[in-house]
């Protein structure tokens, strides 16, 4: 089956760290560009990082750039999100999701819970 | 940047009734890369029609999606409804290595 599922979410302070996993089924990782985008009730859906198929060509969202790193683990086929110095604006559902044709995203996992309070 | 505006924010109608969902791009877009998700509460967002007009995968031709090649307004039909149409759909669009989202019309079917 064809599938992501994420893991990693929880609850942190503000200032601290957290690293998300996307684990792929189904198909290869490296075939697809990979993004992850957020979803809570005040900003709605947002995207937040992307990595094409050349691990070297990575894309965020200005609000998290310098703080977030994607990236791709090729071994596991599983895909990464480390988020550093973690703000309460940061509190949403996280997803993983694969590029399909034209910009769209075609797959999506279940999505993970991120919630930065103090 | 692209802001996409989605009308109306809620809409409520009857089983076997036409929705017509607007999303409106702040500046003219490339229709090539106007995407459209189903939501339903609890769930992750589902790709429904990309390129403003082409259905994903297995899709029912109940949804079609229409707009010009280059311009601002795209709209997502959904005829026949049912009761499980019920979600909130969201259009989406890809440009300069970025990825925007309108803020969703909330379906509900009576």
């Amino acid at each position: 089956e064809v599938q992501l599922v994420e893991s990693g979410g929880g609850l942190v302070r503000p200032g601290e760290s957290l690293r998300l996993s996307c684990a792929a089924s189904g198909f290869t990782l490296t075939t697809s560009w990979m993004t992850w985008v957020r979803q809570s009730p005040g900003r709605g859906l947002e995207w937040v990082a992307t990595i094409e198929r050349r691990e070297s060509d990575k894309h965020y969202v200005a609000s998290v750039e310098g703080r977030f790193t994607i990236s791709r683990d090729n071994a596991q086929n599983s895909l990464s999100l480390q988020m550093n110095s973690l703000r309460g604006e940061d509190t949403a559902v996280y997803y993983c999701a694969r590029g399909g044709s034209w910009g769209s995203l075609d797959l999506w996992g279940q999505g993970t819970l991120v919630t930065v309070s103090a | 940047e692209i802001v996409l505006a989605q009308s109306p924010g809620t809409l409520s109608l009857s089983p076997g009734e036409r929705a017509t969902l607007s999303c409106r791009a702040s500046q003219r877009i490339d229709s090539s890369y106007l995407s459209w998700y189903q939501q339903k509460p609890g769930q992750a967002p589902r790709l429904l029609i990309y390129s403003a007009s082409s259905r994903a995968t297995a899709l029912s031709d109940r949804f079609s999606g229409s707009g010009p090649g280059s311009g601002t307004d795209f709209t997502l039909t959904i005829s026949r409804l049912q009761p499980e149409d019920s979600a909130v759909y969201f259009c989406q669009h890809y440009g300069d290595s970025l990825y925007t989202f309108g803020q969703g019309t909330n379906l509900e079917i009576k």
